[in-house]
């Protein structure tokens, strides 16, 4: 069966910190990948995504994914961590269908908390 | 801006209570999503809708039904709530692969409804 791991479940940085969080898939098709974010008590939201190209994909807020294919990972990094990217993280992997269908799968979620 | 939004953003339902969780999205998606999200196991599909009256099963549907009479209303159905299904259920829509824009599989969600049973 698919599916999506995240291996850090909690993370605590200071700010300025460096930071990645680990996301691998198991799907041996072609797969679109993706990062949501969720700040406290706010929607889920888009971070980043890749669906083909440059495996290197930036996002919103100084965030960046690398897709390693041979690796079937998808790993979020951040130079220097704020106060403000305190939040829970999902990897996603779009599992495609048959016609316009599709699913995605999310991780377990990371939650990140940033030290001021 | 997409807007998904739900009809509740806390529930409390007693045991054996039929409960309706509603979702609204205004940009004419045809796929809609009802997940549920829980501490360390992250979000769960329940069920998902490809278009009007379509229906599939998730990975976790026991439990549940759902309803799609309108394009843009998918409605999720607790036929008889359990305490197991205190949780976060969020709702997501976004355009099929098939429309030719930027971002094709990118979902938006709703706030979230967060359903205790007691």
């Amino acid at each position: 069966a698919q599916s999506v791991s995240q291996h850090n479940h909690h993370v605590i940085l200071s700010e300025a910190a460096s930071l990645e969080l680990g996301c691998n898939y198991s799907y041996g098709g072609t797969v679109n990948l993706f990062w949501y974010v969720q700040y406290p008590g706010q929607h889920l939201q888009l971070l980043l995504k890749y669906f083909s190209g440059d495996p290197l994909v930036k996002g919103i807020k100084g965030f960046e994914a690398e897709f390693i294919k041979s690796k079937f990972s998808f790993n979020l990094r951040k130079p220097s961590v704020q106060w403000s990217d305190t939040a829970e993280y999902f990897c996603a992997v779009m599992i495609h269908g048959s016609g316009n269908t599709g699913k995605l799968i999310f991780g377990q979620g990371t939650t990140l908390q940033v030290k001021p | 801006d997409v807007k998904v939004t739900q009809s509740s953003r806390y529930l409390v339902k007693r045991t054996g209570e039929k409960v309706f969780l509603e979702c609204v999205q205004d940009m004419d998606h045809e796929n809609m999503f009802w997940y549920r999200q829980d501490p360390g196991l992250g979000l769960r599909l329940i069920y998902f809708s490809y278009d009007v009256k379509m229906k599939e099963k998730g990975d976790i549907p026991e439990g549940y039904s759902v309803s799609r009479e309108k394009k843009e209303r998918f409605s999720l159905i607790l036929e008889s709530a359990s305490t197991n299904q205190t949780s976060m259920y969020l709702c997501a829509s976004r355009r099929p692969y098939s429309y030719r824009v930027e971002s094709p599989y990118e979902q938006y969600f709703g706030p979230g409804t967060r359903l205790t049973v007691t």
